[in-house]
């Protein structure tokens, strides 16, 4: 059975500040999601890695995928305000099948 | 264009009733999923329907609960005689395929389902 844990769960830090989550999983898979999900809100996509060393970067925020130590970050630089959300990484076993989740982080920048 | 829609938004119901809740996927989409996220938790996977293949139901969490999907269009997932335990928000997402590759999965807003 797939399991995926980030860490930590629960994030507050300043703004300017930089920051790392982690996504590890438990089996061979070489499609890694990154999701971000407001309060009340459904799930936005904000990064698909589909191999290793594959390196995503939007704004703040910077994704990466190492495939071998099954292992995924999600690097915040300089936080601000507006980052703060849950942060869920997702893993599917098989292209198109389901996606297994992580608990999430949950992200607080405070001013 | 337009994204994943559900509906009803949110639904208030009582212990022991059925439930439906409705999903419209992104046009062209020919995978469809459920997912249920109960309160401050991450998403679990329900079901998962892939162009007229047979249904993956292996998250379905008892025999309360059905999914059925016409074609390549609406899906509707059934909950029969509601409990408490069933109280969550109930995610939809489908997702394209080209050359044998799936692509993201795009959510739609929810159902919030509460068993009174």
């Amino acid at each position: 059975e797939l399991k995926v844990e980030q860490n930590p769960l629960f994030l507050s830090m300043q703004e300017g500040k930089n920051y790392t989550i982690y996504c590890n999983y438990s089996t061979t898979s070489d499609r890694l999601y990154w999701y971000r999900q407001d309060p009340g809100k459904s799930l936005e996509s904000l990064f698909v890695l589909l191999s290793n060393g594959a390196v995503k970067q939007e704004g703040r925020l910077m994704a990466s995928l190492d495939t071998k130590a099954r292992l995924s970050t999600l690097h915040i630089t300089a936080a601000v305000h507006d980052l703060s959300a849950t942060y869920f990484c997702a893993v599917d076993e098989t292209s198109g099948s389901r996606l297994t989740f992580g608990e999430g982080t949950q992200l607080t920048v405070n001013p | 264009g337009a994204g994943v829609s559900q509906s009803p938004s949110n639904k208030v119901t009582e212990k022991g009733k059925d439930v439906e809740l409705r999903c419209d996927p992104i046009s062209g989409h020919t995978a469809l999923y459920w997912y249920r996220q109960r309160l401050g938790q991450g998403l679990e996977f329900l079901i998962y329907f892939q162009g007229n293949s047979a249904p993956d139901k292996s998250g379905l969490p008892s025999d309360r609960f059905s999914a059925e999907r016409t074609g390549e269009s609406v899906s509707t997932l059934t909950i029969q005689r509601t409990q408490q335990e069933d109280s969550a928000v109930y995610l939809c997402a489908s997702s394209s395929r080209s050359g044998g590759i799936y692509y993201e999965q795009y959510f739609g807003p929810g159902t919030r389902l509460t068993v009174t």
